[in-house]
């Protein structure tokens, strides 16, 4: 089983949607969460942490449930340049290293 | 903010040479850095955590003699691949972690180089 699956996609939204991207990790003891955001061809970029109590970041909101070993990233009121693949990263401290998912990718539409 | 590069950004080069990769923080001190792989449609699989002064931990299933890491300097690490063969075609990406007391998990990326073996 992989630590971080996610649902590759694509998710195609028409421009003002909104869309949900999930994510569930295998290691209980994994002590952070990330939301990066991936272009194509480009390095990842960290868009936003994720905190138990959830957080949100303008049209952006994420969520962590440990219990369940899942994460959330809710985008709100979708733009064209939203579009791109969202990586699920963990940090797993026992191993020193973070660990990402392979993406969903995102393609918002006019 | 902390920036890193990476040079060469795109390669091409014939099957049994050599490509060396350089990563350099250019604004902060790095003495944990760190190479990762990604094939088409995957994820990001580090391949070796690179520490300043000793040898890079390499991860499971990665060949050290095949990528060389060399981590001479707070701020320049770099990966050799040797002898090249077209299935190390790929989007090889470097990060930093800042030795000022962020997070462990605080790394910088750089833009990522792009070999493609003939």
């Amino acid at each position: 089983r992989k630590e971080v699956e996610q649902d590759p996609g694509p998710f195609n939204v028409p421009e003002g949607a909104t869309v949900a991207f999930n994510c569930t990790y295998s290691n209980s003891a994994s002590q952070s969460f990330f939301w990066y955001r991936q272009d194509c061809r480009k390095e990842p970029k960290l868009l936003m942490s994720v905190y138990s109590s959830g957080n949100e970041d303008g049209r952006f909101t994420a969520q962590l449930n440990r219990a369940s070993q899942y994460i959330s990233l809710l985008i709100r009121d979708s733009k064209l340049s939203d579009s791109a693949t969202y990586l699920c990263v963990l940090f797993s401290g026992g191993y020193n290293k973070l660990i990402f998912g392979a993406g969903t990718r995102l393609a918002v539409h006019p | 903010g902390a920036v890193v590069s990476q040079h060469p950004s795109w390669v091409i080069c014939k099957s049994g040479t050599s490509v060396k990769i350089e990563c350099r923080s250019l604004d902060f001190q790095a003495t944990t850095m760190f190479w990762y792989r990604q094939f088409p449609k995957q994820s990001l699989m580090l391949m070796a955590t690179s520490n300043e002064g000793s040898k890079a931990t390499y991860e499971q299933g990665v060949e050290k003699d095949k990528f060389l890491i060399n981590h001479a300097s707070l701020t320049l690490s770099t990966l050799t691949v040797t002898s090249a063969h077209p299935e190390d075609s790929s989007f090889y990406i470097c990060s930093a972690r800042d030795t000022s007391g962020r997070a462990l998990e605080t790394q910088y990326f750089g833009p990522g180089t792009r070999l493609l073996v003939l």
